[in-house]
């Protein structure tokens, strides 16, 4: 079975750190980007931060970067959210997601392009950010 | 970064009902888009990607439309576990942006 689980939530104050991991398997996790997504309180998802297949390409959101690492270890099947600087605003549901990929054919200019998607979530981990 | 915008915020409908969500970029993302539904307390699911191609294992009565800046999510036939929040995504460009979610509620 295709799976994601997350770990490393906890409630930590204004300042802290965390490292959140993400513990795939079921797949071939070194094929795959990997990415994090949040989800506030009541509010919507949030795209924080995507790593390559090597670990040698990662993006970050404007809002994290700088206090947000991501990696990923492909021996141990997981990638990781290195959090630094924590704020009450980075309060929220971590999920790691698989980003797949398919190609296809564009159907007015006959070119292919490939498309990527998150197409397997874990159930994510809580961080709350309190004094 | 390119800024999503969902339409409506909200949405009532009832069982059966043909409803259709409205996602539009703050420029031109071709085809490059995903929408996601997601149930009260769970992880997000794909519905659609590349605009409109459906996901493996996800209903028929999903459909997704649109190219550029303008794109569409419809449901036809509603079904009870269709009541959720639906949010598109981006993946022309990085950052990934998503929109701001649509709730779909029963009427």
């Amino acid at each position: 079975e295709v799976q994601l689980v997350e770990s490393g939530g906890d409630l930590v104050q204004p300042g802290g750190s965390l490292r959140l991991s993400c513990a795939a398997s079921g797949f071939i996790f070194s094929s795959f980007w990997m990415t994090w997504v949040r989800q506030a309180p009541g509010k919507g998802l949030e795209w924080v931060a995507n790593i390559k297949q090597d670990g040698s390409e990662k993006y970050y959101v404007d809002s994290v970067r700088g206090r947000f690492t991501i990696s990923r270890d492909n021996a141990k099947n997981s990638v990781y959210l290195h959090i630094n600087s924590l704020r009450a605003e980075d309060t929220a549901v971590y999920y790691c997601a698989r980003d797949g990929i398919t190609i296809k054919k564009n159907s007015d200019t006959s070119s292919s392009y490939l498309y990527d998607y998150m197409d397997v979530w874990g159930k994510g981990t809580t961080v709350a950010v309190s004094s | 970064d390119i800024q999503m915008t969902q339409s409506p915020s909200s949405l009532s409908a009832s069982v059966g009902d043909r409803v259709t969500i409205t996602c539009r970029a703050s420029q031109g993302v071709r085809s490059f888009l995903n929408w996601y539904q997601q149930r009260p307390g769970k992880a997000p699911k794909l519905l659609i990607y590349a605009a409109s191609s459906l996901y493996s294992g996800v209903p028929s009565r999903f459909s997704g439309s649109g190219s550029g800046t303008d794109f569409t999510l419809t449901i036809s036939g509603l079904q009870p576990e269709d009541f959720a929040n639906y949010y598109c995504q981006q993946s022309y460009s990085t950052p990934r942006t998503f929109g701001q979610g649509t709730k779909l509620e029963i009427k």
